[in-house]
């Protein structure tokens, strides 16, 4: 099993853009993905592939992968954006997820 | 409308045990692998256990190995975790989740509370 590490939190202006890093000896061998959950709600998928977007997420939000760090980076923060996000990777017989980082829009 | 609906959880004592089930609708059941994942009061996510479409493949959490047993029924297009010795820890909402391959889990139940106190 492995690790992936996160910042706890990260705080923006609503119109900034927020960049939350997610970092594991794997992830340049394994994908990544990103999920959003607000309060007393189920986890969402928002990037999968390290920077596919699923339909029905907005374009603001974007992935990236650099070496051992993969990063969730949303555009233009909207209110509605402010929500816990966890990163996730898996290899053949287990799956991992990051502490979770809480994004507050100032 | 693709969905998963858990049920299942509630109140156990240390050592007791729990099955908990999920109900798929609104797509193939049988053509996706399948995950329980967990999360304890105000802590992050904790995958619990994966199970291949076919049931070929099952893997668990070094936290769960050996008392849980996850299952599924594609017939019934339902999934299943058997939760024995359960243990004061193991208090948590379980969500059921649907996988493919490099896909990511990209359905979610709505969780299952399980709470275990005496």
């Amino acid at each position: 099993s492995y690790e992936l590490t996160q910042p706890p939190s990260v705080s923006v202006s609503p119109g900034q853009t927020a960049r939350i890093t997610c970092s594991g000896d794997a992830l340049p061998k394994q994908y990544a993905y990103w999920y959003q959950q607000k309060p007393g709600q189920a986890p969402v998928l928002v990037i999968y592939k390290d920077s596919e977007r699923p339909s029905g997420i907005p374009e603001r939000f974007s992935g990236s992968s650099s070496g051992t760090t993969v990063t969730l980076t949303i555009s233009g923060v909207q209110a509605e954006d402010e929500a816990d996000y966890y990163c996730q990777s898996a290899d053949s017989s287990f799956v991992v997820f990051g502490g979770g980082t809480k994004l507050t829009v100032l | 409308e693709v969905q998963l609906v858990e049920s299942g959880g509630g109140l156990v004592k240390p050592g007791g045990s729990l099955r908990l089930s999920c109900a798929a609708s609104g797509f193939t059941f049988s053509s996706y692998s399948m995950n329980w994942v967990r999360q304890a009061p105000g802590k992050g996510l904790e995958w619990v256990s994966s199970i291949s479409s076919s049931s070929s493949y099952i893997y668990y959490a070094d936290s769960v190995k050996g008392r849980f047993t996850i299952s599924r029924d594609n017939a019934k297009n339902s999934l299943y975790l058997q939760m024995n010795s359960l243990r004061a820890e193991d208090t948590a909402v379980y969500y059921c989740a649907r996988a493919a391959d490099h896909s990511g889990m990209d359905v979610w139940g709505q969780g299952t509370t399980v709470t275990v106190s005496s």
